[in-house]
């Protein structure tokens, strides 16, 4: 079944606390990029890879990494997590360039204390 | 500056009403226009998408939308609205140049009373 997969679905951390969220997909696509979506702001850019190793920044990067080793997996790194940062993250990707449809995760519920 | 707004935040609809959902967007570039739905606790599915051609496109599920670019907008429609169309709808845009990225609209939370 083609797909997006995110993990973990739930996380709760503290202030500072080094996280990672996976995002893996197994349609061959190029294109991946994460959102994160906030009540009242709907969805917002953090970053997103054209192809391996070729990354950039979106609409709000800062406090975020990523990295594209391989094709398949976009991993969003938090190094200092912080309270606002407290958002639901999707992960999302697609053949070729952005116009293609996007296929979406379930989505990472993200807690930070 | 690009954007998209989406004026409802709430809208209720009797099943088996019409519906339509409002986008307009600005955007500097020839526009490519998407519709997507977000049912809870999930993530988004695309319902249409519109990048050139006829102006009205068919979508998923039995939605549609009409491309109107005199007035910048894509508004989403339904004829007849089942209980299982509640969930909140985002509009998008896009444009063909490379590396650019999708903006959201703030998105419409669609309820269906019986």
């Amino acid at each position: 079944e083609a797909q997006v997969t995110q993990n973990p679905r739930y996380l709760i951390t503290v202030t500072g606390k080094k996280l990672t969220v996976t995002c893996s997909q197994n349609m061959n696509h190029e294109y991946m990029s994460w959102y994160r979506q906030d009540p009242g702001l709907g969805l917002r850019q953090i970053y997103y890879s054209m192809n391996v190793e070729v990354t950039d920044k979106g609409d709000v990067p800062e406090g975020y990494k990523v990295s594209r080793k391989e094709k398949r997996n976009f991993p969003l790194i938090l190094e200092s997590p912080s309270p606002n940062q407290t958002s639901l993250y999707f992960c999302a990707s697609a053949q070729g360039d952005i116009q293609e449809t996007q296929y979406f995760g379930p989505g990472t519920r993200l807690l930070v204390l | 500056a690009q954007s998209v707004t989406q004026p409802d935040i709430h809208i209720t609809v009797s099943e088996g009403a019409s519906l339509e959902l409002r986008c307009n967007y600005s955007y500097g570039a020839t526009p490519y226009l998407f519709w997507y739905v977000q049912s809870p606790g999930q993530g988004l599915q695309l319902l249409l998408k519109y990048f050139s051609g006829d102006t009205l496109v068919q979508g998923i599920k039995g939605f549609e939308a009409e491309f109107k670019r005199s007035q910048s907008s894509f508004n989403l429609r339904k004829p007849s609205v089942h209980w299982s169309d509640a969930a909140e709808y985002f509009c998008a845009v896009g444009s063909n140049q490379a590396g650019t990225a999708l903006i959201f609209g703030k998105g419409t939370t669609l309820s269906v009373s019986s």
